[in-house]
């Protein structure tokens, strides 16, 4: 159980196209889910915290224009990048809270790198 | 949510114990000790958590010092597998949802 999957799991873009990055709760659901951004050697950073239903809420430094996040249903909240640059290449992880757990625990998905050409 | 300070890297030789310090001196009473770890280009996995007692699991203990300001994660008997970033992060699980990662230890299990 717990699973949380994301897709695509790679995907390569010229610079100033958009992609969309899909987190879905494959067993559970999920009213709070997180993105992750994690550049190479580095650890992870919180980007935004995405709630269904409502406005996600960014992380300071953040660009809510450039990172536009939706979170319409329990299961699926999307990222997508817009007019993508080279410096947005990185690895996007998403992460899920399960709502039934006792222990508030949160389960991530298996991440999703992104490379701006 | 307090901060962590953890070893930048780690070896281990395969078989052995692992043993991964945590420093969290700022800890507050209700913040719980929580341990991920991130294999090498996939999304971090819970391993352990706890308050203020040890705790075990099928993947790691975790020993919590009486005045909370330290922790080690141990692995019994490391496998190559378990090669990885170990992130050890503390907050107040209903307080907040916020994982707040740091540099995390790299832990390398040789043969």
């Amino acid at each position: 159980g717990a699973v949380v999957s994301q897709h695509p799991s790679w995907v390569i873009c010229k610079s100033g196209t958009s992609v969309k990055i899909e987190c879905r709760s494959l067993d559970f659901q999920a009213t709070t889910m997180f993105w992750y951004r994690q550049f190479p050697k580095q650890s992870l950073m919180l980007m935004a915290t995405s709630n269904e239903g409502s406005k996600a809420t960014y992380e300071q430094g953040v660009e809510k224009d450039k990172f536009l996040i939706n979170h319409a249903s329990l299961t699926l909240s999307t990222l997508t990048v817009t007019s993508a640059h080279p410096e947005d290449s990185s690895f996007y992880i998403c992460s899920a809270r399960d709502i039934s757990s006792g222990n508030n625990e949160q389960f991530f998905g298996p991440g999703t790198r992104l490379t701006v050409l | 949510d307090a901060k962590t300070t953890q070893p930048p890297s780690m070896d281990c030789a395969e078989g052995r114990a692992a043993n991964l310090p945590c420093n969290h001196s700022t800890i507050s009473g209700n913040e719980y000790v929580y341990w991920y770890r991130q294999i090498h280009s996939q999304g971090p996995q819970y391993i352990i958590h706890g308050l203020k007692n040890n705790e075990t699991n099928e993947m790691a203990s975790l020993i919590i010092t009486e005045d909370r300001k330290s922790s080690t994660l141990i692995l019994p008997h490391a496998t190559l597998r378990d090669t990885a970033v170990y992130y050890c992060i503390v907050r107040v699980p209903f307080n907040t949802d916020k994982l707040i990662f740091g540099t995390g230890t790299r832990l390398q299990v040789f043969p």
